[in-house]
């Protein structure tokens, strides 16, 4: 099993609606979890960290923690056209390395 | 403004030239990444650091090389060994130490294309 892995396909959502998106992790990282977004040839920029069981909210953007399924998603609520990137989880490893999952794709449709 | 900037923010070369790419941060992080990232692919971390004069191999290091001079700067050379080294290159950094988060924060990324 990969460290961090996000399976779902591009999310199209209408403008205004909420995009769910989803991420596993594996027993290999722990504790810290992030979620970062990357327009189209942009580095990618650090929307939301979260550290503990829960929710975590910032804006627009919800960030839930689940250690005991080991999953992390990110909630974007009223979604907009200038929301349309691809979302990276990442996880911290070992040697204070971040693991990545492969991103998952996001359209809003106006 | 603090932050990491990279540059160039594009670069052409022939192939079996090295080329060196500058990663510089003015954060005062100590810690240092460099991935790779091609189309549709996620993350691939090449190498890092995490305190002076010292770096470690990340999962793809083969045909790149890094030094590790001074706390801001972390340089990556790719190597005419690199097979396809065409890809965008992003630098990355991060504090250590007692309550760091370790978020990590990206610079902008240099595009290689090598032909």
């Amino acid at each position: 099993q990969k460290e961090v892995e996000q399976n779902s396909g591009p999310l199209s959502v209408p403008e205004g609606a909420i995009a769910s998106l989803n991420c596993t992790y594996s027993d290999r990282v722990s504790q810290s979890f992030f979620w970062y977004r990357q327009y189209s040839g942009k580095s990618p920029e650090l929307i939301m960290s979260i550290y503990s069981n829960g929710d975590k909210e910032d804006g627009r953007f919800t960030a839930q923690l689940n250690k005991a399924s080991q999953y992390v998603s990110l909630l974007i609520r009223d979604s907009q056209p200038s929301d349309s990137a691809t979302y990276l989880c990442a996880a911290k490893g070992g040697n204070n390395r971040l693991a990545f999952g492969k991103g998952n794709q996001v359209v809003v449709i106006p | 403004d603090g932050g990491i900037t990279q540059s160039p923010k594009y670069l052409f070369r022939k192939e079996g030239q090295n080329v060196t790419l500058s990663c510089e941060q003015n954060l005062n992080h100590d810690a240092m990444y460099w991935y790779r990232q091609d189309p549709g692919q996620g993350l691939r971390l090449i190498y890092y650091s995490q305190i002076v004069n010292d770096f470690q191999k990340g999962d793809i290091a083969e045909g790149y090389s890094v030094s590790r001079e001074k706390k801001e700067s972390f340089p990556l050379t790719v190597t005419s060994a690199q097979k396809n080294p065409t890809a965008f290159y992003l630098c990355a950094s991060t504090p250590r130490g007692q309550g760091a988060t370790y978020e990590q924060y990206f610079g902008p990324g240099t595009r290689l294309t090598v032909t």
